[in-house]
């Protein structure tokens, strides 16, 4: 049973806009979570990551966002760069061991 | 440059053979990881491991065993390969505690993947 689920398989959007990346989860214990993106024929790599004790992390062109009641995150990529299009999942911790339950991606193609 | 390699890129196995997958970091990175990638179900956990020779079962261990005997080397071993272990196969390692980015991230090696006729 996943309990990180990414609803939306699929993501289209012009250069320049922004693109919005959502995430839910079902487990309330989930302290930490994480955004990796990956391109074809390469591992995931970190993008950015947000602590359950905050709701907004920026770096540059990426803001992340949770809403703990919700049980729902988000990834704001602004503007959006045709270097963006890739596989981006959302992932989530619950011990210091640094144990990922990842969701099921969502692929990200920015268009000129 | 931080680098965690994988023996193979591609690989092609019969149905009961023994698969050895390697995975190697060169971070000096406690926790190693072992995942499988298919579509719509995203990185599931099959191993870690948290120093030499320990090991911890993940989300979906059957049909796999891990070993470990040095800290950079970290092995997915398949007893008796079947075709639904056909799949990507991704190794990541981290480091323990707490980075600059808080906890630490796991830095994913390129990948294998793996075809069971």
């Amino acid at each position: 049973d996943q309990q990180v689920k990414q609803n939306s398989p699929s993501l289209s959007v012009q250069e320049g806009r922004i693109s919005i990346l959502n995430c839910d989860y079902t487990n309330s214990m989930f302290d930490y979570f994480l955004w990796y993106k990956k391109y074809p024929a390469e591992g995931p790599t970190f993008l950015i990551s947000i602590s359950s004790i905050k709701d907004k992390n920026e770096d540059g062109r990426f803001t992340v966002f949770l809403n703990k009641s919700a049980k729902h995150l988000s990834l704001h990529i602004v503007p959006s760069q045709p270097g963006d299009s890739a596989v981006y999942f959302c992932a989530a911790s619950l011990d210091s061991w640094g144990k990922l339950q990842f969701g099921a991606g969502t692929q990200v193609v920015v268009t000129p | 440059d931080v680098k965690v390699t994988q023996s193979s890129r591609y690989l092609v196995k019969r149905t009961g053979e023994k698969v050895f997958l390697e995975c190697v970091q060169d971070m000096d990175h406690e926790n190693m990881f072992w995942y499988r990638q298919d579509p719509g179900l995203g990185l599931r956990l099959i191993y870690f491991s948290y120093d030499v020779k320990m090991k911890e079962k993940g989300d979906i261990p059957e049909g796999y065993s891990v070993s470990r005997e040095k800290k950079e080397r970290f092995s997915l071993i398949l007893e008796s390969a079947s075709t639904n272990q056909t799949s990507m196969y991704l190794c990541a390692s981290s480091s323990v505690g707490f980075g600059t980015s808080g906890r630490n991230e796991q830095f994913f090696g390129p990948g294998t993947r793996l075809t069971v006729l």
